[in-house]
């Protein structure tokens, strides 16, 4: 069955260091892959995705993901990290079943908390 | 404009009460889902429907109805309400199936249940 595991409940850095976010995933097919942002008291905004194509995923707010299939790895990243990325960073993977309907299964979630 | 709208934003009530949320879309999908998230952060589907049609319904306890009097809206009912079922729910919509559905969600705001 197809799963999310986000490593690290918690993640603090530092504004202007490096992000990472780690994210494995398992899936029996190849799999579309989404990161998603929740900051507080608001619904989740789709970060970015990869679905087919090129592994380096870009997306908003100098976000990027690379989808690693050696390694079913789709860690996020951002190069320099601001006071406003603090949030709650969900990795997801689209399961598809009969019907050719998709569903999301989200992993357990990041935090990350940023410090000046 | 909002594109996924929910209903209330905060629903105080006590044990036993019969409640509904109500989740509305104006992005043309034809797909709607329900998601419960804890005090954990973590995300569960519940329900989806495609066009009116019940696709997802996974294990969740009978006290729970969803409706989707149009493709459009997809509201949810909850009966004789308990203490474990406070949590925010969160309403999204996808594209149809007969595009490129990759499973990509867009959802409310979240609607906030205490149940005391």
């Amino acid at each position: 069955a197809q799963s999310v595991t986000q490593l690290g409940s918690h993640v603090s850095v530092s504004e202007g260091a490096l992000v990472l976010l780690r994210c494995n995933y398992s899936s029996s097919v190849p799999p579309y892959l989404f990161w998603y942002v929740q900051y507080p008291n608001q619904g989740l905004q789709l970060l970015l995705k990869y679905t087919t194509g090129a592994t380096l995923v870009k997306g908003i707010n100098g976000f990027e993901a690379e989808f690693k299939k050696s390694e079913t790895s789709f860690h996020l990243t951002k190069p320099s990290a601001h006071m406003s990325d603090a949030a709650e960073y969900f990795c997801a993977v689209s399961v598809r079943f009969s019907g050719g309907y998709n569903k999301l299964i989200f992993g357990a979630g990041t935090r990350l908390a940023v410090h000046p | 404009d909002t594109a996924v709208s929910q209903t209330p934003k905060y629903l105080v009530t006590q044990m036993g009460n019969d409640k509904s949320i109500k989740c509305e879309q104006n992005l043309g999908h034809d797909t709607m889902y329900w998601y419960k998230q804890d005090s954990k952060k973590f995300l569960k589907i519940m329900f989806s429907y495609n066009n009116k049609e019940l696709i997802i319904n996974e294990t969740v306890p009978n006290r729970f109805s969803p409706k989707s009097p149009d493709k459009a809206h997809l509201n949810l009912h909850i009966n004789s309400l308990e203490l474990g079922d406070s949590a925010v729910y969160f309403c999204a919509s996808s594209q149809d199936k007969t595009g490129v559905n990759t499973g990509e969600l867009f959802f409310g705001e979240g609607s906030r249940l205490t149940v005391l």
